[in-house]
């Protein structure tokens, strides 16, 4: 099992420039998670999927879109970077019975300058 | 106001010491979840609680739920115990049940 894949690990983008963060599960569970962490702040949920074709908007989830494209992943991406989106950016997935332990990504270092 | 909060934010230790993280928290949750996040940035669960108190080799953690606190504790520390220690409630809502709510993290360092 790999457990939680995420790529790539480094990324810097110019201003206006867009791209995607790739994810992806192999330990079959329906929920999966985007979040951003910032120095000083804890982990903030950008998005979030419940199941395979859902998505919801987590507490800062502006500048970003998502596509739960199968069970397996979960892509984040960026329509036009802006600096204050520079970040490092953590992909989870959790198992689907209680305590939904949660599983995290590597995590992608994202500077956009 | 922040809905997880831990004490301290950082935390020095010389090895061998035992070691107290606390995280209170505002808001009913489903589960607490104790998180390391290693100084090369990967993130790894502890433990997840709802109730009572927990075990794994030197790790502690403990849950009062009446009191909204949990603390974390680690005994004979040691240096490769030096990383980030996050407490972070869950919660349910939008057909999920393990969205998250954390802490600002815990920077420990423990010296030789």
């Amino acid at each position: 099992n790999a457990g939680v894949t995420q790529t790539p690990k480094f990324q810097v983008l110019k201003t206006g420039q867009s791209m995607t963060l790739q994810c992806a599960q192999d330990m079959n569970h329906n929920s999966m998670y985007w979040y951003r962490q910032d120095p000083g702040m804890g982990l903030r949920l950008i998005y979030y999927s419940a199941s395979e074709g859902t998505t919801d908007k987590g507490e800062v989830p502006n500048g970003y879109n998502v596509s739960r494209l199968n069970k397996r992943e979960f892509s984040l991406r960026l329509e036009s970077a802006a600096p204050s989106q520079t970040s490092v950016y953590f992909c989870a997935s959790n198992t689907d019975r209680a305590p939904y332990e949660q599983y995290f990504g590597p995590g992608t270092r994202l500077t956009v300058t | 106001k922040n809905e997880v909060e831990q004490s301290p934010q950082n935390l020095t230790a010389q090895e061998g010491e035992f070691i107290t993280i606390n995280c209170s928290y505002s808001v009913g949750i489903s589960a607490l979840h104790w998180l390391q996040q290693h100084p090369g940035g990967g993130i790894v669960s502890l433990f997840m609680l709802s109730s009572g108190k927990k075990k794994h080799g030197r790790l502690i953690a403990t849950i009062n739920i009446q009191e909204k606190h949990s603390s974390l504790h680690i005994t004979a520390s040691h240096p490769r115990d030096s990383a980030v220690y996050i407490c972070a409630v869950g919660l349910y809502y939008g057909g999920s049940q393990g969205n998250l709510i954390f802490g600002k993290g815990t920077k420990l360092s423990v010296k030789p």
